[in-house]
């Protein structure tokens, strides 16, 4: 079992540039979970996947941001135009059913 | 709307004394309950849950909580302390109804030789 797969570790891009956040959740898991870490304002759910269909998506902060599952093993997120105050620690995490939820290892954006 | 909240943004404890982290929550219906552990430049790593049954759990690293509904808290502790434990801990919460987790703030523990 390989674990959530986050790419790249680590973002520097500057405002106004495109930014896409990749994720290959755990083969079979049925959720996916979209995470942002902050020091301000902690971890905050941004999205979550049932089935590759959006459940809920209300912690998207606007309309900059973008998530799209199109298939079981692979989900985006995507921001444009990007601003500083996006810099920030963005974690996947899928699970199945019930089961806990299994976190990436990140992806660290810094946006100058 | 649920939520938790985490007593004490850091802790810091002497190695082999006792481990304890407050973690309070607010739920309209039945919790369930998780610990993670956060290390440096890593993900989420899951410690402990708790569902239904048994208010005691027992996790990894010999840490355990206690479900106390009286007192709306599931307190995470480990009888003695290691170098090892220094990390960020999280208490986190959810329900039948929603898979999504909602997590505290974290508590960041120190251990000192």
């Amino acid at each position: 079992d390989a674990g959530v797969i986050q790419s790249p570790r680590h973002e520097v891009t500057e405002m106004g540039q495109e930014v896409t956040l990749r994720c290959k959740p755990i083969s079979g898991h049925d959720y996916l979970f979209w995470y942002r870490q902050t020091m301000m304002r902690g971890l905050e759910l941004l999205i979550y996947f049932n089935n590759n269909v959006p459940i809920d998506d209300s912690g998207m902060p606007e309309d900059r941001f973008s998530a799209k599952m199109p298939n079981a093993s692979f989900s985006t997120l995507k921001i444009q135009p990007s601003e500083p105050r996006d810099s920030a620690v963005y974690f996947c995490a899928s699970s199945l059913g019930n089961s806990p939820l299994h976190f990436g290892n990140g992806t660290r954006l810094t946006v100058t | 709307a649920q939520s938790v909240t985490q007593l004490g943004s850091h802790v810091s404890v002497s190695e082999g004394a006792l481990v304890l982290l407050r973690c309070n929550y607010s739920s309209s219906v039945p919790p369930y309950l998780f610990w993670y552990v956060q290390y440096p430049n890593q993900g989420l790593q899951l410690l402990l849950k708790y569902t239904t049954g048994a208010t005691l759990v027992k996790g990894i690293n010999g840490f355990e909580a206690e479900f106390k509904k009286s007192e709306t808290s599931f307190h995470l502790t480990k009888p003695s302390a290691h170098m090892s434990d220094a990390a960020e801990y999280f208490c986190a919460v959810t329900d039948t109804g929603r898979r999504a987790l909602t997590f505290g703030s974290g508590t960041r523990l120190q251990v000192q030789p």
